[in-house]
């Protein structure tokens, strides 16, 4: 069954580093998406991306982070310059269009420490 | 903007007994809404999920229910069993938009 992947599993940087985090979607799938969650806290929503272009964002996706599909196959997040604040897990997910275009599926996630 | 509720935020129950999670949210317009279930060091996968057109769906051991007037929707596992022990988080859509709102999470206990 195909699934979304993403790499590292794990991130450790210092604050004020740069980090990008990798995902790579399910092949057919054609919108993306990341998530965060902050330890013991609910699950949000960062950014949804489609046609290569960010097709909606929250109030959390500032300057500091950006998106990008480098190629056919990967979808990135970047993070400029890490804040303390920016600890979380981090989820790609992807859904196709059309009819069943809701039915989000997620990574496993990048566990991100910023020290 | 969606604000999702759900409760309890832990559940322990025997084997073999149903499990109820329940949901309320904000936005009478949202009109899907999935359940996910998240093993420990592995990403929210989805299980089911309802569109407001529809009241109730099962699948095999788990349903849901929505009643769009209360604004809430529930999950039910019956039978349960040890490898239903996991965290659950329930979501809404609203029309238009990309971005799932989750609830807070329920820690389901099935002990053997």
């Amino acid at each position: 069954e195909p699934e979304v992947t993403q790499t590292p599993s794990h991130q450790v940087t210092q604050m004020g580093q740069e980090v990008i985090l990798r995902c790579v979607p399910i092949s057919n799938h054609l919108y993306f998406y990341w998530y965060r969650q902050i330890l013991g806290q609910k699950v949000e929503f960062l950014v949804s991306f489609y046609n290569n272009e960010i097709s909606e964002k929250s109030e959390i996706f500032d300057d500091q982070f950006s998106v990008e599909r480098p190629d056919g196959s990967n979808f990135t997040l970047k993070i400029r310059s890490t804040k303390l604040e920016d600890s979380a897990m981090y989820f790609c997910a992807s859904s196709v269009t059309g009819a069943n275009g809701h039915e989000q599926y997620f990574g496993p996630g990048t566990r991100l420490t910023v020290t | 903007g969606e604000n999702v509720e759900q409760h309890p935020s832990t559940l322990s129950v025997q084997e073999g007994d149903s499990a109820v999670i329940k949901c309320t949210y904000s936005d009478s317009a949202s009109n899907y809404f999935p359940w996910y279930k998240q093993e420990l060091g592995k990403g929210p996968q989805l299980i089911i999920d309802i569109r407001s057109n529809v009241g109730e769906k099962k699948d095999q051991r788990i349903a849901v229910t929505l009643n769009k007037t209360a604004k809430h929707f529930s999950l039910h596992i019956t039978e349960t069993q040890p490898e239903d022990s996991a965290v659950y988080f329930c979501a809404a859509l609203s029309p238009g938009r990309r971005a799932l709102t989750f609830g807070s999470g329920t820690r389901l206990q099935v002990q053997p």
